[in-house]
């Protein structure tokens, strides 16, 4: 079993539409959560950090659920510019040392 | 300006040559890491470094070598390639106290054939 899993979709959804993704992770002593977000042949950058309370930056709303072990992702009012990979990244280690855990990825297109 | 650069950024090699890649970064940062991303099983940490004379082996580190020849410099060596290195390659950097924000390279796609 993977430790981070995702749906590696492509989910196809038009303009303006409101998409979910989740990912699940194996390892209940997971410390810190993450999305990134990588482009078609480019490099991954971070989108937001995920808290157990929940938090929103903009279109983007992201939330934890430690009982399940999962994290989900929602963007509201898609944008054509919103079609990329989104990567949900854990971190297991206690000790700050930066090791991250990254899932394959969920695609997402964004259609006109 | 690129703030983490990588050379090269695409590489087409032979089974059994030596092959380095390096990095570089203007960002300041003390921790570097070493990526490498197959479909279907996202990025997978190779060697991570959180100062010049600390170097310390990730999940897959096997067949490749690290040398960190300053700050700023992370190079990841393969002794003797093979084909199933054939992978896209992302050096990352971070600062101490936000290791978990991590700025990536542009990366560089090898094929070993």
């Amino acid at each position: 079993r993977k430790e981070v899993e995702q749906d590696p979709g492509p989910f196809n959804v038009p303009e303006g539409a409101t998409v979910a993704f989740n990912c699940t992770y194996s390892n209940s002593a997971s410390q810190s959560f993450f999305w990134y977000r990588q482009d078609c042949r480019k490099e991954p950058k971070l989108l937001m950090s995920v808290y157990s309370s929940g938090n929103e930056d903009g279109r983007f709303t992201a939330q934890l659920n430690r009982a399940s072990q999962y994290i989900s992702l929602l963007i509201r009012d898609s944008k054509l510019s919103d079609s990329a990979t989104y990567l949900c990244v854990v971190n297991t280690d206690s000790s700050n040392t930066g090791k991250l855990i990254f899932g394959q990825g969920t695609t997402l297109q964004v259609k006109p | 300006d690129a703030d983490v650069t990588q050379t090269p950024r695409n590489r087409i090699t032979k089974t059994g040559k030596r092959i380095m890649l390096e990095c570089s970064q203007t960002k300041g940062h003390d921790r570097m890491y070493w990526y490498r991303q197959d479909p279907g099983l996202g990025l997978r940490l190779i060697y991570y470094s959180f100062d010049v004379k600390d170097i310390n082996k990730g999940e897959i580190s096997d067949g490749y070598s690290v040398s960190r020849q300053a700050q700023a410099k992370f190079s990841l060596s393969l002794e003797s390639a093979i084909p199933n290195q054939t992978a896209l390659y992302f050096c990352a950097t971070s600062k101490t106290g936000s290791s978990y924000e991590q700025y990536f390279g542009p990366g560089t796609r090898l094929t070993v054939t």
